[in-house]
């Protein structure tokens, strides 16, 4: 069974801090890992990782891909409290287009 | 324009109402989706439309039934639903062929009382 795991499931952190989310994944014909933010309604699509070692960059947000390992990891640099969100990954199984969630990682980031 | 759209925002139906969600994109993407989530958990893969077929179900009750009149819209058909069946729905789509990404709509908030 493909699966996806995020760690850690919540996390507070003051403004400027920098995170790391991490997620891990066991999924048959891996093709891609997708990056979601959510806050209160749909998902916004933040970043696709197909190819290990390449870091994909987006302001203070960046993620890379170690498909070697089976993980991703998300970075966000001097954090804002607009960052708080729930942090979702993906796998794209390339099963007719199937993405497989984590669970998400909660972000609050304080004041 | 990378925009979803989907209405109605929230709706509130009774077991044994039918009422109908709707889904719209104009990005020319080929494959559409529908999503369930449940509070604090991620989105669940119900429906999946390549070029306006059917191209897999997640083994959904029939009680929720899908249709893709044309390329742009989806619509998800709602009757005798039960309380279990309040969540957030979401709708997707993406550009067919790989690799893609996928963009999620604003969901409903459907109630079933």
């Amino acid at each position: 069974e493909d699966k996806v795991v995020q760690s850690p499931l919540s996390l507070v952190v003051h403004e400027g801090d920098t995170v790391t989310l991490n997620c891990s994944y066991e999924v048959t014909n891996f093709r891609s890992l997708l990056w979601y933010k959510q806050e209160k309604k749909a998902p916004t699509f933040l970043f696709m990782l197909t190819s290990s070692g390449i870091e994909k960059k987006s302001g203070r947000l960046s993620s890379i891909l170690d498909k070697k390992e089976l993980f991703s990891i998300l970075n966000i640099t001097a954090t804002q409290t607009g960052d708080s969100a729930v942090y979702l990954c993906a796998a794209d199984t390339g099963t007719a287009s199937k993405l497989t969630f984590g669970t998400g990682t909660r972000l609050q980031v304080t004041l | 324009d990378t925009e979803v759209t989907q209405t109605p925002k929230h709706l509130v139906m009774g077991m044994t109402n039918k009422k109908s969600l709707k889904c719209e994109q104009h990005m020319g993407h080929r494959a559409m989706y529908w999503y369930k989530q449940k509070a604090k958990k991620p989105p669940e893969l119900m429906f999946v439309y390549s070029y306006e077929k059917l191209s897999i179900n997640e083994s959904v009750p029939s009680r929720f039934s899908p249709e893709c009149p044309n390329s742009s819209l989806l619509n998800l058909h709602l009757h005798a639903l039960q309380p279990e069946d309040s969540a957030l729905y979401l709708c997707a789509s993406s550009p067919q062929g790989w690799p893609y990404e996928q963009y999620f709509g604003p969901g409903t908030r459907l109630t079933v009382t």
